[in-house]
Formats: C-alpha cells, structure tokens, sequence
C-alpha cells in the first residue's frame, strides 16, 4: 500500500535557523501531499498541500514542492521562530470507496530555542 | 465556518469501563468522518470512516466500534477498555468528493488506568 516516511526527530534549532524536514512518499497512483502541523495539546491544522507534481505549496513561511521524480514533498522554512516549535506531519491522499483517506508519517517534532 | 467539536477533551478510565467518544460538525453537510489514535511516541493511526449515516469502514480489527447516528454525529465506543487504548484520539471531517484534504478536531486524550 501507500506509505508515507518522514525524517526521524527530535529536530532542535535555534531562532532564524533554516529547517528542512524531509518526507518522502510511494504511492501506486497520483496522490495529493500534505503537511500537517500539531501544536502541543491540539488536534492537527493543515500548514500546506500540493496536488499535483512541480506544485509547490506554501504559508505561513513554510513551503513545500513536490516532486514526482524523486518522490519527494521536503518541507522547508528559510527562518524558524519560537512559535514554530511542534509535530509536523507528512501525508498522501490515497482514495479508496469514495473517501479520501489520508496516510501519514510518524512526524517530527521541531523545538526552536530563543 | 465549518467547526468541529470533540468531548470530553481528557478522559481517564479503569481497565474494562466503556467508552464513548463524541464528535460533531458544524457548517457542512454530508460529510466524510474519521476517527484517528495517536499514541504516545507513534504516529497517527486512523480507525475508522464513515461516508454517510450508519456507513462504517473499519481501519483496525480492536475492541473499539464507531456508529455515525446523525450525517453530522460520529461517535467511537468500547464495552471494556484495555490498557493499550490509551491515546490521543482525534475527530476529522473532509467534504465528501469534492477535496482531499482533513480538518481536525481538538482531540480527546485517554488515558486508561
């Protein structure tokens, strides 16, 4: 089946610093890709999506490309801040009987110093 | 705006006490459902989803069940709860057919005693 593998945590940066979490994917059909972030104690916001390949998507300073080629969808930030700090998910849209379903990594849980 | 409710947000239960989660969506109509664990240090397991009314697909083979009463109502339970229930459980709604993408509720966290 589809899979989802994200770079293993802990990631500690310091304020300003250039993050990239890397996220690869393999999947039988043309998925949609996602990232989502989990702050501590909440439920998961969606930070970005890209549906097709050479997509890129972006907010909030983060972005994300995919990529067919190497079946890749890295989120970066070119400046962490503080607020930054929390889980951050990589997933695919697999669609099965009508609902997509969602596959995630396991995350990767970014702390940001001052 | 669509909005997503969960409750209660802690819960801590004995071993083998029933369980009921419940989750509603606001703002939308006809929506997917899905119920999530995450447990400590794991990712994000889904257990089951629910295109309609009365319409279930489980994910996992487990002592939890889901029933969606209501097209806005999604509801997991367990009769005896096991120590490895423990979790974080979260609620997501998707507009059916229509996008791909999930939105989250705030979660319930579990611990079972």
């Amino acid at each position: 089946g589809d899979s989802v593998t994200q770079m293993e945590g802990p990631v500690t940066l310091s304020e300003e610093a250039f993050l990239t979490i890397n996220c690869t994917y393999t999947a039988t059909g043309y998925p949609s890709l996602f990232w989502y972030v989990q702050y501590p104690g909440e439920g998961l916001q969606l930070l970005l999506k890209a549906t097709k390949a050479d997509d890129k998507g972006s907010n909030k300073g983060f972005e994300a490309t995919y990529r067919k080629e190497t079946t890749s969808f890295h989120l970066e930030k070119g400046s962490v801040q503080v607020s930054d700090s929390a889980v951050y998910f990589c997933a695919l849209s697999e669609s099965q009987g009508g609902s997509e379903k969602l596959v995630f990594g396991k995350g990767t849980k970014l702390t940001v110093n001052p | 705006s669509q909005t997503i409710h969960q409750w209660p947000a802690t819960l801590v239960q004995p071993v083998g006490s029933p369980l009921s989660l419940e989750c509603t969506v606001e703002g939308t109509s006809n929506p997917n459902l899905y119920w999530y664990r995450q447990a400590a240090g794991r990712g994000l397991q889904l257990l089951f989803y629910s295109v309609g009314i009365g319409q279930i697909s489980s994910e996992v083979p487990q002592n939890l069940s889901a029933s969606r009463p209501q097209d806005r109502q999604f509801i997991l339970s367990s009769k005896k709860l096991l120590l490895s229930d423990s979790g974080f459980y979260l609620c997501a709604w998707s507009v059916r057919g229509s996008t791909d993408t999930q939105y989250f509720g705030p979660g319930t966290r579990l611990t079972v005693l």
